[in-house]
């Protein structure tokens, strides 16, 4: 079993609508969980942080935890053009700290 | 704050060469982490340092090797390179490797090309 999983894409959405990404990860003792966004090209860059079970809301993000279906989501509210990115889903392990990463969920998001 | 410099940000080398890859992290963190990303399998962990030692390896083969410097400063190596190797080399560095809410922060990367 893969440790973090995500929706494989790619995930397209018109301009305006919700976007929402899932990831499912294996570690039952795992603490912290992150989404990156990463431009073709360019590096993986932070968006949301969630440690503990329920909503979180940043802005248009909105990360869903819920521990005990090793669930977390990230959804995206008025989904703009610049959207438009590889959402990686980033969990860090309960004994060694270790991020481990998704393979990602190509969103495109369309004018 | 001076964000995570990678160097170099392209190196193009050939199959049996070696190389070194640089990371300086953001000013005040001391864990560092070493990441490789390919289209096929997506960011592959490669072993974080914290404090000039390697507390976390992933499952790359021992041709693949890392330090930490006193200043916090860290570089990989890759020896015997293969064309496999090819691939984009994410540095990323936390302020607190004793936290499990410390998040990453990503370098440029070096992008690695093996002909």
């Amino acid at each position: 079993q893969k440790e973090v999983e995500q929706n494989s894409g790619p995930l397209s959405v018109p301009e305006g609508a919700i976007a929402s990404l899932n990831c499912t990860y294996s570690d039952r003792g795992s603490q912290s969980f992150f989404w990156y966004r990463q431009y073709s090209g360019k590096s993986p860059e932070l968006i949301m942080s969630i440690y503990s079970n329920g909503d979180k809301e940043d802005g248009r993000f909105t990360a869903q935890l819920n521990k005990a279906s090793q669930y977390v989501s990230l959804l995206i509210r008025d989904s703009q053009p610049s959207d438009s990115a590889t959402y990686l889903c980033a969990v860090k392990g309960g004994s060694n700290y270790k991020l481990t990463f998704g393979k990602g969920t190509l969103l495109t998001v369309n004018p | 704050k001076a964000g995570v410099t990678q160097t170099p940000r392209y190196l193009i080398k050939t199959r049996g060469q070696q190389v070194t890859l640089s990371c300086s992290p953001i000013s005040g963190h001391r864990s560092v982490s070493w990441y490789q990303q390919t289209p096929g399998q997506g960011l592959q962990f490669l072993f974080e340092y914290f404090s000039e030692t390697q507390r976390n390896k992933g499952n790359f083969p021992g041709r693949f090797s890392g330090r930490q410097f006193s200043n916090s400063r860290s570089e990989m190596n890759v020896s015997t390179l293969e064309l496999g190797d090819s691939a984009l080399y994410l540095c990323a560095s936390s302020s607190d490797r004793g936290s499990a809410h410390s998040p990453l922060h990503f370098g440029n990367g070096t992008r690695l090309t093996v002909t």
